[in-house]
């Protein structure tokens, strides 16, 4: 059971939008920045989203990311094939002193 | 640009020990947090623990008791330790590099440690 809160799949289909949930509470997302993460099929995850909305270099601007009070979102515009992945999010939660995860959300396009 | 590689034993014996190197090439270890994550087969990823900057070290808690993470500057490299493994152990380990509590970039490939006799 983790602690932070994700749908177990989603889907779409090529140029949608589909937005993946991320619920958690008052001492993780409430009180610190969330993380996404992107896993291909094999490899290992990926930075997607960091500080709630910020993006690394090199990850397209179809991807977005909002936070607001114990939830966050992440978007994907324009949806492609190569963005069928696992995605994650995760964030620091004062009360554990440890970081947590999302259970991840399958993407299908 | 800073690469990480995870290396160590791919099959470890029910109760014994697992031990885990991350070689950092790129940068120094120095300035950053390091931490240890881990996915079982099929399952979510699970935060292990990181080691700062000044050498303080946070396990989670289901496994502090087991878990020893520890850096050497000379060689540019991390370690991982988990005592008294079982079949629930098994699982994909990832090094990777931690921004404060904002973030994990970048991440290494990964290894697979299979707990069986």
């Amino acid at each position: 059971q983790s602690v932070l809160t994700q749908p177990a799949s989603a889907s779409g289909t090529p140029g949608q939008r589909v937005t993946i949930s991320c619920s958690g509470s008052t001492s993780n997302i409430g009180s610190n920045a969330v993380a996404w993460y992107q896993q291909l099929p094999g490899t290992a995850p990926k930075p997607l989203m960091f500080k709630n909305n910020q993006r690394p270099s090199g990850v397209p601007d179809r991807f977005s990311g909002s936070r607001s009070g114990t939830s966050a979102s992440l978007a994907i515009s324009g949806l492609q094939s190569e963005d069928e992945a696992d995605y994650y999010c995760a964030a620091w939660d004062d009360s554990l002193n440890a970081w947590v995860f999302g259970g991840g959300t399958k993407l299908t396009v | 640009q800073v690469q990480l590689q995870e290396s160590g034993p791919g099959l470890v014996k029910p109760s014994e020990t697992l031990s885990l190197t991350c070689a950092v090439s790129g940068g120094s270890i120095g300035p950053y947090y390091w931490s240890w994550i881990r996915q079982p087969p099929g399952r979510a990823v699970e935060w292990v623990g990181y080691i700062s900057n000044i050498g303080r070290t946070n396990y989670n808690s289901s496994l502090r008791s087991r878990v020893t993470i520890s850096v050497d500057m000379s060689r540019n490299r991390v370690s991982l330790t988990l005592s008294s493994v079982t079949a629930a152990d098994t699982a994909v380990y990832y090094c990777a590099r931690q921004h404060d509590l904002l973030w994990f970039d970048p991440w290494g490939q990964g290894a697979l440690v299979t707990v069986s006799s």
